[in-house]
């Protein structure tokens, strides 16, 4: 069975500060990763994801994300945070050609002026 | 509309009353899927229709727990006899035809139920 695991439940950082939240996952097969972000009351917007190809994988607003097998992990980052980017972020796996998306529990972003 | 539509956003219901949650997915988009988000957690899959057929409802807790999209296009979720254990936000999601079915799902916002 697949699980993901976000490292931190939150993570108070100053505008204008690099990022990187950092998240595990664990499954005996090959994967689909994903990030999402998801605001107050609002449901969950996509920001990138990982099917195949270069490891390295650019989403919206700035933030990007590394595939890394070999320690199953999936960190997504941003150079420069802004005091919009305070949400829920989300880190979430899926067989490939599957259709059930297990999610982590997710990490609180914090951004303070 | 131009996204996944829910309703109601918001219902408080008694306990051991019945409640139907709606899910108007974006037009011509194939696959649905259920999830359920409790405070603090992150959204766990509940069930998943292809067309009007549900191929997959291993996540749903438990036989008060019902779903449907007899034509294809707008699910319904039922809880009947609700218990105060189901207290959560339901998220619907849609997925286009095409796509890796996982891989394209579009959320809509959800809705929060709290029974009392």
């Amino acid at each position: 069975a697949q699980s993901v695991t976000q490292l931190d439940s939150q993570v108070p950082v100053f505008e204008e500060a690099p990022v990187e939240l950092r998240c595990n996952y664990s499954s005996s097969v090959s994967v689909y990763l994903f990030w999402y972000v998801q605001y107050p009351n609002q449901g969950l917007q996509l920001l990138l994801k990982y099917l195949s190809g270069s490891t390295l994988v650019k989403g919206i607003n700035g933030f990007e994300a590394e595939f890394n097998k070999s320690q199953t992990s999936f960190h997504l980052r941003k150079p420069s945070v802004h005091i919009s980017d305070t949400a829920e972020y989300f880190c979430a796996v899926s067989l490939t050609g599957g259709f059930k998306t297990i999610f982590g529990a997710g990490t609180r972003l914090f951004v303070k002026a | 509309g131009a996204g996944v539509s829910q309703s109601p956003r918001y219902k408080v219901a008694k306990r051991g009353q019945d409640v139907a949650l709606r899910c108007d997915p974006i037009s011509g988009h194939v696959s649905l899927f259920w999830y359920q988000q409790a405070l603090g957690q992150g959204p766990e899959f509940l069930t998943y229709f292809q067309n009007e057929a549900q191929l997959d409802k291993s996540g749903l807790p438990s036989d008060r727990f019902f779903a449907e999209r007899p034509e294809g296009s707008v699910s319904t979720l039922k809880i009947q006899r609700t218990q105060q254990e189901d207290s959560a936000v339901y998220l619907c999601a849609s997925s286009p035809p095409g796509a890796d079915r996982n891989t394209e799902a579009f959320f809509g916002q959800g809705t929060r139920l709290t029974v009392v």
